[in-house]
């Protein structure tokens, strides 16, 4: 079946450790992927996408993103955890053709231990 | 730049009764977007407008929830008859337009409990 796979539920990091989200994806062409942040009572925001191009994907707060087509992962990934990186992140894809209909992941809980 | 602007942020109802959520998308954008996000899952789409206009309400159960999105601008989701089920933030979205490079602005949500 079609699927944005996020396997880890909760993950909990120490404030300076790197950072590792997974997020795998069920589809048969390569979607348009992305990575949100949903801070409590906050609305989601965009951390950062891919379309094409350059498999490694920069974006907001020192956040980036490889895709890996032959694993069909899009994993996020930070060198230093601060404390107000807790929050929820989402995976989420958009499928070509697909117009700008979002499809999210379950999301990942990251607690920041300080 | 004003976001986009959800209300109530909170709402609790009894079974069967009717909600209604309001939002309000930021200025000059002409996709709307509802989504449902269950506790433990992610957002899912409900229904999306282009102007006044439905693109995608496939995921909406149509009968009992219903939107719209007079004159192209705010826009409400109601509920009637609520069941428990129903108990989820509902998040508001916005885009410039509809196209797949558009950014998505959300709202902070409302968050429904139907006891």
């Amino acid at each position: 079946a079609q699927s944005v796979t996020q396997p880890d539920i909760h993950i909990t990091v120490s404030e300076g450790a790197s950072l590792e989200l997974r997020c795998n994806y069920s589809y048969g062409a390569t979607p348009y992927l992305f990575w949100y942040v949903q801070s409590p009572g906050q609305g989601l925001q965009l951390l950062l996408k891919y379309f094409s191009g350059d498999t490694l994907v920069q974006g907001i707060k020192g956040f980036e993103a490889e895709f890996k087509r032959s694993q069909s992962s899009f994993n996020l990934r930070k060198p230093s955890v601060h404390w107000s990186d807790a929050a929820e992140y989402f995976c989420a894809v958009i499928l070509t053709g697909g117009g700008n209909k979002l499809t999210f992941g379950t999301g990942t809980q990251l607690k920041v231990e300080l | 730049e004003a976001g986009v602007a959800q209300s109530p942020r909170y709402k609790i109802i009894e079974k069967r009764q009717s909600v209604a959520f309001w939002c309000n998308p930021i200025s000059g954008h002409a996709t709307l977007y509802w989504y449902q996000q269950i506790l433990g899952q992610g957002p899912k789409l409900l229904i999306q407008f282009q102007n006044n206009g439905v693109v995608d309400d496939s995921q909406l159960p149509k009968d009992r929830f219903s939107a719209e999105r007079l004159k192209g601008v705010d826009s409400t989701l109601k509920i009637q008859p609520a069941k428990l089920e129903d108990s989820a933030v509902y998040l508001c979205a916005s885009s410039l337009g509809g196209a797949v490079n558009e950014k998505l602005f959300f709202g902070s949500g409302t968050q429904l409990s139907v006891l």
